[in-house]
């Protein structure tokens, strides 16, 4: 079945600091995968996605590339701000099966 | 526009008891679905509709779990003899479309007691 996988946190980083949270998925067919942030307090978003291998989904200052080789889809940003704390789940949807699939969620704390 | 909406935001129950979850989708969404999202762990898929319809119930934990959808609008999740277990936020997600991005209620925080 479709599973991912995505690096534990929490992950605590300082204002400007780079930011990577590894995601990698196993999947049946091309999937389509996804970042989702949970602010606190609020519900769900979409933050970005990749439809297809080699995509790059980007919004907010924050990027993922679609790497079948790899199975992974590794979310980056340049420079956190501290708005940025919450937390992030990496998703993917397969084929036409509507379920959309979860990792555990990553929490992010940036501090001043 | 008004986003997916869930009521009520906070449940405390006993032990045994009988609880309903509502949601009312996006005006115009014909897909629905129900997550859980439990401490410490991801978000489990439920149950989701097409329609009045639900094509897949294959999440739904146990038989004391239900869940209905009428005039392809507002979903009800119900849980019979909750259990501690069924502590968890019950999240309702909906889309005008299969495929499209899902669009999140701020959930429904359950404790059984």
């Amino acid at each position: 079945g479709n599973s991912v996988t995505q690096m534990e946190g929490p992950v605590t980083l300082s204002e400007e600091a780079f930011l990577t949270i590894n995601c990698t998925y196993t999947a049946t067919g091309y999937p389509s995968l996804f970042w989702y942030v949970q602010y606190p307090g609020e519900g769900l978003q979409l933050l970005l996605k990749a439809t297809k291998a080699d995509d790059k989904g980007s919004n907010k200052g924050f990027e993922a590339t679609y790497r079948k080789e790899t199975t992974s889809f590794h979310l980056e940003k340049g420079s956190v701000q501290v708005s940025d704390s919450a937390v992030y789940f990496c998703a993917l949807r397969s084929g036409g099966y509507q379920k959309v699939t979860f990792g555990t969620g990553t929490k992010l704390q940036v501090i001043p | 526009g008004a986003g997916v909406s869930q009521s009520p935001s906070n449940k405390v129950t006993e032990k045994g008891k009988d609880v309903e979850l509502r949601c009312d989708p996006i005006s115009g969404h014909t897909a629905l679905y129900w997550y859980r999202q439990s401490l410490g762990q991801g978000l489990e898929f439920l149950i989701y509709f097409q329609g009045n319809s639900a094509p897949d119930k294959s999440g739904l934990p146990s038989d004391r779990f239900s869940a209905e959808r009428t005039g392809g609008s507002v979903s009800t999740l119900t849980i019979q003899r909750t259990q501690q277990e069924d502590s968890a936020v019950y999240l309702c997600a909906s889309n005008p479309r299969l495929g499209d991005e899902q669009f999140f209620g701020p959930g429904t925080r359950l404790t059984v007691l």
